[in-house]
Formats: structure tokens, C-alpha cells, sequence
């Protein structure tokens, strides 16, 4: 099955700040989400973006399929950005979503 | 803005007991999910249901698991008989229907702890 990398694991940036979280998936997909797993533990949508780029205010991200990864872009960074984002692949024939190990992020005032 | 809803938040039970997780999709959608995440660990897929049976199931889905759409809005997932290790975070997830693979709803969870 599809093999799903994230980096860096952990991340601890000044508010303010810029950052790029990147995920790296093993085989051809037909979806790739991006979450975002808030202190309660809650799993929130951030994008569907098996290719292409999408932007939702200060996030954005960009899927490059033929070469298999995906990166999120946090820009002007909160501290209501802080928690753990996974990405998640599904391949082809396949219901599932496989999820990344995430990345903590800390931003601190 | 519709969304994937869950009962309970937390539970908590015995080792031995059944519990019952209960889930309400997204009204329109066909597709639901069942993963779970051990405490610090990555979110894992159980199962998916599609037309009323199981399309799909990982290995962790044993005999101990079992999922059933009882009416036009519930969605459950069954522990038989819980173990310690069934302690974890259970997310109900649905998509749309049109085709595999669409956009993932997840709900807000529910926390089983297994004593």
C-alpha cells in the first residue's frame, strides 16, 4: 500500500513567521487531504488537493502528483496555528485514507 | 454548514464490556469510515462501509469489530468485548457519492478509554 512521509516532525516558529510542511507519498493517488488535529483533538479539513494548488487565506498548498509530494504553506504564522497537521493518501481502488505521522507545530507570541 | 457528528465524546468502560460508538454522516454522502488513533500516535483506517456492507478493513478490524447502519442516519462501530488496547481516539468519517475517493469528512471523535 501507499507509504505516506511528513516533515519536519516537529516545528516550533515565532509568531509571525512563514512556514512549509511537506508530504511525500510512495505511489500514484486519487486524494490527498490535509488536516489539521486542534488541543481537543478534533481532526479539522484544511484542503483536498489530490493535484494542484489551492489557497484558504493565510494556508495554502500544492500537490505535485507526478513527482509525489505535496507541501502546506502557513504564512504569518498564530499561535492558534499550534497542533499537529497530517496529510492523508488514498490510492486508486482503494476507500482508505493512509495518514502521515503529522507534524507538530508550535508558535509561540 | 452540514457536517459528521459523534456520540459520545468520551466514554469510558471496563475491559470486557461492549460499548457502542454512534456516528450521523453527512446527510448526502455514501461512503463511511471508521479510523482510530492511539494516544500520540497517526490516524489508522478500520473500516469503510459503501451500500449497507464492508467495502474495505484493515487488519485491526477483527472479529471484535462490527459496523451497522441501523436506520437512514445512524452509522456504529461495535467493540465486543474491549481490551486495554482498544483505548483510543474513534473517528467516524463519510464522503460524497458520486465517486471513490472524494473528500473525507471526519467528526470530532469519540474517546474510549478502556479500564
Amino acid at each position: 500500500g501507499i507509504q505516506v512521509e511528513q516533515s519536519p516532525p516537529d516545528l516550533i516558529l515565532q509568531e509571525g513567521a512563514n512556514s512549509t510542511l511537506r508530504c511525500n507519498f510512495s505511489d500514484s493517488v486519487n486524494n490527498l487531504q490535509w488536516f489539521h488535529q486542534n488541543p481537543w483533538g478534533q481532526l479539522i479539513n484544511l484542503f483536498y488537493i489530490p493535484s494542484g494548488t489551492k489557497q484558504n487565506g493565510r494556508l495554502s498548498a500544492t500537490t505535485v502528483a507526478t513527482e509525489r509530494y505535496s507541501l502546506l504553506y502557513i504564512s504569518s504564522s498564530q499561535t492558534t496555528d499550534s497542533g499537529v497537521y497530517f496529510c492523508a493518501a488514498g490510492g486508486r481502488n482503494t476507500d482508505k485514507l493512509i495518514f502521515g505521522t503529522g507534524t507538530r507545530l508550535q508558535v509561540f507570541p | 454548514e452540514p457536517e459528521v457528528t459523534q456520540t459520545p465524546s468520551h466514554q469510558v468502560t471496563q475491559m470486557g464490556q461492549e460499548v457502542i460508538l454512534r456516528c450521523v454522516p453527512i446527510s448526502n454522502h455514501l461512503y463511511f469510515y471508521w479510523y482510530r488513533q492511539i494516544l500520540g500516535q497517526k490516524v489508522e483506517f478500520l473500516v469503510s462501509f459503501y451500500n449497507n456492507e464492508i467495502s474495505e478493513k484493515s487488519e485491526i478490524f477483527d472479529d471484535q469489530f462490527s459496523v451497522e447502519r441501523p436506520d437512514g442516519s445512524n452509522f456504529t462501530l461495535k467493540i465486543r468485548s474491549t481490551k486495554l488496547e482498544d483505548s483510543a481516539m474513534y473517528f467516524c468519517a463519510s464522503s460524497a457519492p458520486w465517486t471513490r475517493n472524494t473528500e473525507a469528512f471526519f467528526g470530532q471523535g469519540t474517546r474510549l478509554t478502556v479500564v
